[in-house]
């Protein structure tokens, strides 16, 4: 079975920081990877996936992540935060059950922007 | 515009009445999911239904239950054997099995009083 653990339910940067949200992810087939963003008392949108082609992986907002097999990490990474980066996120990994497909996600971290 | 609307936002219910909640999609979708989410849990999925008048339980079905008679449809009913119902429920669509993204609906917050 395939599984996301996020580290640090809540991060905290100031405005014009870099952005580091952590994930790894525990999978026995390559994985396919996702980051989700959610604002409050919205639904989740998606940032970026990983389906195995180019291991850093450009997504909407100046979000980014990278791919790396040997540490089983997708870490999303954004230069400069925005105020508006204010949100949680989510990290999953698709999971294959008798050709049908779930996602898994992780517990999510919250991401705090201050001036 | 496409996608997936939920209703109602916010939902009060009293112990032991079942509520309804309702998940609409215009994507022309085959695949339809329910999750609750709850803090520092992320999301768990409920149901899930890949075709018309199939459904399979997920994680956690129990006190739950799901029909899919129309392709766009996927209602979802929080029974009264649910024992903690108190949540923010979300529905997903995905086109099929051979693609990659699942699109949510804003959700529905149900609360127990």
């Amino acid at each position: 079975a395939q599984s996301v653990t996020q580290l640090g339910s809540h991060v905290s940067v100031s405005e014009g920081a870099l952005v580091l949200l952590r994930c790894n992810y525990s999978s026995s087939v390559p994985p396919y990877l996702f980051w989700y963003v959610q604002y409050p008392n919205q639904g989740l949108q998606l940032l970026l996936k990983y389906t195995s082609a180019a291991t850093l992986v450009k997504g909407i907002n100046g979000f980014e992540a990278e791919f790396k097999k040997s540490e089983t990490s997708f870490h999303l990474t954004k230069p400069s935060a925005h105020m508006s980066d204010a949100a949680e996120y989510f990290c999953a990994v698709r999971q294959m059950n008798t050709g049908f497909q779930k996602l898994v996600f992780g517990t999510g971290t919250r991401l705090l922007v201050s001036p | 515009d496409g996608g997936i609307t939920q209703s109602p936002k916010y939902l009060f219910r009293k112990e032991g009445q079942n509520v309804t909640l309702s998940c609409e999609q215009n994507l022309n979708h085959d695949a339809m999911y329910w999750y609750r989410q709850d803090p520092g849990q992320g999301l768990r999925l409920i149901y899930y239904s890949q075709i018309v008048n199939d459904f399979q339980k997920g994680d956690i079905a129990e006190g739950y239950s799901v029909s899919r008679e129309k392709k766009e449809s996927f209602p979802l009913t929080v029974t009264s054997a649910q024992k903690n119902p108190t949540a923010f429920y979300l529905c997903a669509s995905m086109l099929g099995h051979l693609s990659n993204e699942q699109f949510f609906g804003p959700g529905t917050r149900l609360t127990v009083l």
